[in-house]
């Protein structure tokens, strides 16, 4: 397919335990953008990557989450000792540029229990 | 603190009405603005984007949005709702030049037969 894809689409996990969550993004799109929707809110940002380095990292809530890119193509989210206040939808979009338009991924719904 | 409001959680239409989806930012300076789409299980798609110059956009599917600098909005209208545009609505902002998005919580559209 030509979108985003992220995978699973769906993830359980037990309070304390470790995730990662992948996103592949349009081929050829050099920034990717990774935001977290809670039930019931927008989209909030976490962390912005142009290529290989992490270009915006402000909206990452704490040392808990981290996020990877190592060839400037798919990325991996990163969550270390899960808590219940993690459960949300976590959203991956890529652009072209910084200044193009963002194309969303359908998303991976976590589930911390 | 720059943020993005939209004060209808919920709007409930006849298909054939008319509709406008309100959405008021707070920035620093005029951000560029955005409407996105979400229907169950899909990505946001953009509907539409300011960024400068004529005041009236138009947008995919029918929809237009219109921005007034003096009253800090840039609501989304649409002249005849169709049962398809049942969806969730998010006003996003971002400053100039840089695409990290801000999502206002949304807002809900049904649409009665």
């Amino acid at each position: 397919g030509a979108g985003v894809s992220q995978t699973p689409s769906n993830k359980v996990t037990e309070k304390g335990k470790y995730v990662e969550l992948r996103c592949d993004p349009i081929s050829g799109h050099t920034a990717l953008y990774w935001y977290r929707q809670s039930l019931g809110q927008g989209p909030e940002f976490l962390i912005y990557f142009q290529g290989t380095g992490a270009a915006d990292d402000s909206g990452l809530p704490n040392d808990r989450f981290f996020a990877v890119r190592p060839e400037g193509s798919v990325s991996t989210l990163k969550i270390q000792r899960t808590e219940r206040g993690d459960s949300a939808v976590y959203l991956c979009a890529s652009s072209f540029g910084q200044t193009d338009e963002q194309y969303f991924g359908p998303g991976t719904r976590l589930t911390v229990t | 603190a720059q943020s993005v409001t939209q004060p209808d959680i919920h709007i409930t239409v006849s298909e054939g009405a008319s509709l406008e989806l309100r959405c008021n930012y707070s920035y620093g300076a005029t951000p560029y603005l955005f409407w996105y789409v979400q229907s169950p299980g899909q990505g946001l798609q953009l509907l539409l984007k300011y960024f400068s110059g004529d005041t009236l956009v138009q947008g995919i599917k029918g929809f237009e949005a219109e921005f007034k600098r003096s009253q800090s909005s840039f609501n989304l209208r649409k002249p005849s709702v169709h049962w398809s545009d049942a969806a969730e609505y998010f006003c996003a902002a971002s400053r100039e030049g840089y695409n990290k998005l801000i999502f206002g919580a949304g807002t809900r559209l049904a649409v009665h037969p």
